[in-house]
């Protein structure tokens, strides 16, 4: 079965701090793996798009990576800002299919 | 650009009573979704349209029907609303350019009392 599971479900941290959150995937045959941000009450927006040759792409403090061999993804954030408290969604893209396969999210709050 | 629109953005409906949410794009793609998110499970797919004139089911698609009225607009509707169908409702667009990204609209929130 197509799944993708993320961890931490919650992370609070300290404004400033690094954190790092992680996606596993079992999705096959994988196309692409999309990291959305979504602030409270808003829709989800995306933060950038891994595919298959890609194993690093950053997006100013966002760094994500992606290992196929190990079917896992991980979103690094860089010194981070109140702002940056939303949930962030781990979304894989299978081949040759509409339907995307969406993780339950991680909630990370930014405390000042 | 607008984007994605929803409305309406809040609804509070009583079992039994219908109701219909609707959704516009305009950046002229093909491809449309109604998701709904409720807390700890994340986004599901109800229905989508990949072209106008074309609908399938998703994931959870029983007590909801949908239209593809015509390239921009898609709707959701509840026939005979019931409690477990409070949720938060997400539409979205995307095209096979970008790589199928998902363009989400900013939500309706519906309880069903």
């Amino acid at each position: 079965k197509n799944q993708v599971e993320q961890s931490p479900q919650s992370l609070i941290i300290l404004e400033g701090k690094n954190c790092t959150l992680q996606c596993n995937y079992t999705v096959s045959p994988f196309s692409n793996l999309r990291w959305y941000k979504q602030d409270t009450g808003r829709g989800p927006v995306s933060l950038t798009i891994m595919t298959f040759s890609e194993n690093t792409k950053s997006n100013g403090r966002y760094t994500a990576t992606l290992d196929a061999d190990t079917k896992q993804s991980s979103l690094h954030i860089t010194a981070s800002q109140l702002s940056d408290s939303a949930s962030y969604i781990c979304v894989v893209s299978q081949q040759g299919a509409q339907k995307l396969v969406f993780g339950q999210g991680t909630r990370l709050t930014i405390n000042p | 650009n607008a984007g994605v629109t929803q409305t309406p953005k809040f609804q509070v409906l009583k079992t039994g009573q219908s109701m219909t949410l609707q959704c516009a794009q305009d950046m002229n793609h093909n491809s449309m979704y109604w998701y709904r998110q409720d807390p700890g499970m994340g986004l599901r797919l109800i229905y989508y349209s990949a072209s106008e004139g074309t609908t399938d089911k998703g994931e959870v698609p029983n007590g909801y029907n949908v239209s593809r009225l015509n390239k921009r607009e898609f709707s959701l509707r509840l026939e005979s609303a019931a409690p477990s169908q409070t949720s938060v409702y997400f539409c979205a667009s995307s095209d096979l350019e970008g790589g199928r990204e998902q363009f989400f609209g900013p939500g309706t929130r519906l309880t069903v009392l």
